[in-house]
């Protein structure tokens, strides 16, 4: 069974703070995962991908890899009221089907 | 920059009724998908499709759904007998290379079947 699993949120930090985005993941030979935004209404929009074990930085962006405790996270630094989003972990099984998680509602407050 | 694009952006229709989706993807992309999106729920995957052929499915996509390549540019989700559980955003999204890129997608069609 493939899946990927976000806590749902909604989750809330003063503007100017870290905030912290968590997925796990089923399938140990996954090797691709995504980040996306998601506002309402809207479709999703890339934030960032990531391949390797590690960390990988993308202005206030991190994206984490842990591969062998199946879990990838995004840290938002300086959150911004414009962060306030749905955000969505994606991640490819096999061949190049996304399998997405529920996502984890974000509001960052001015 | 290139962008996919969907039409319409809001599609009403009659149970029953037959609907088509369109999706213009990036130009030069190769293999596209199509996702939906029931209100408050996850994006769930339906079709890819490379070289003029679907490569992967979901149980989702049964006999009522198809897609089409008809042209060199428009990629098309069509639902035979739409039922009210079909309503939901559908999202085209389109991808150079699954090894090196990632999925850019079309803003999304409303389907709201009465």
């Amino acid at each position: 069974q493939k899946e990927v699993e976000q806590n749902s949120g909604p989750l809330s930090v003063p503007e100017g703070a870290i905030a912290s985005l968590n997925c796990t993941y089923s399938d140990r030979v996954s090797q691709s995962f995504f980040w996306y935004r998601q506002y309402s209404g809207k479709s999703p929009e890339l934030i960032m991908s990531i391949y390797s074990n590690g960390d990988k930085e993308d202005g206030r962006f991190t994206a984490q890899l842990n591969k062998a405790s199946q879990y990838v996270s995004l840290l938002i630094r300086d959150s911004q009221p414009s962060d306030s989003a749905t955000y969505l972990c994606a991640v490819i099984f096999t061949g190049n089907q996304f399998y997405f998680g529920t996502g984890t509602s974000l509001t960052v407050i001015p | 920059e290139p962008e996919v694009t969907q039409t319409p952006s809001h599609q009403v229709t009659q149970m029953g009724q037959e609907v088509i989706l369109r999706c213009v993807p990036i130009s030069n992309h190769l293999y596209f998908y199509w996702y939906r999106q029931i209100l408050g729920q996850k994006v769930e995957f339906l079709v890819s499709f490379y070289n003029n052929e679907i490569s992967e499915k979901s149980e989702i996509f049964d006999d009522q759904f198809s897609v089409e390549r008809p042209d060199g540019s428009n990629f098309t989700l069509k639902i035979r007998s739409t039922k009210l559980e079909d309503s939901a955003m559908y999202f085209c999204a389109s991808l150079l290379d699954p090894l090196a890129d990632t999925q850019y997608f079309g803003p999304g069609t409303r389907l709201t079947v009465l």
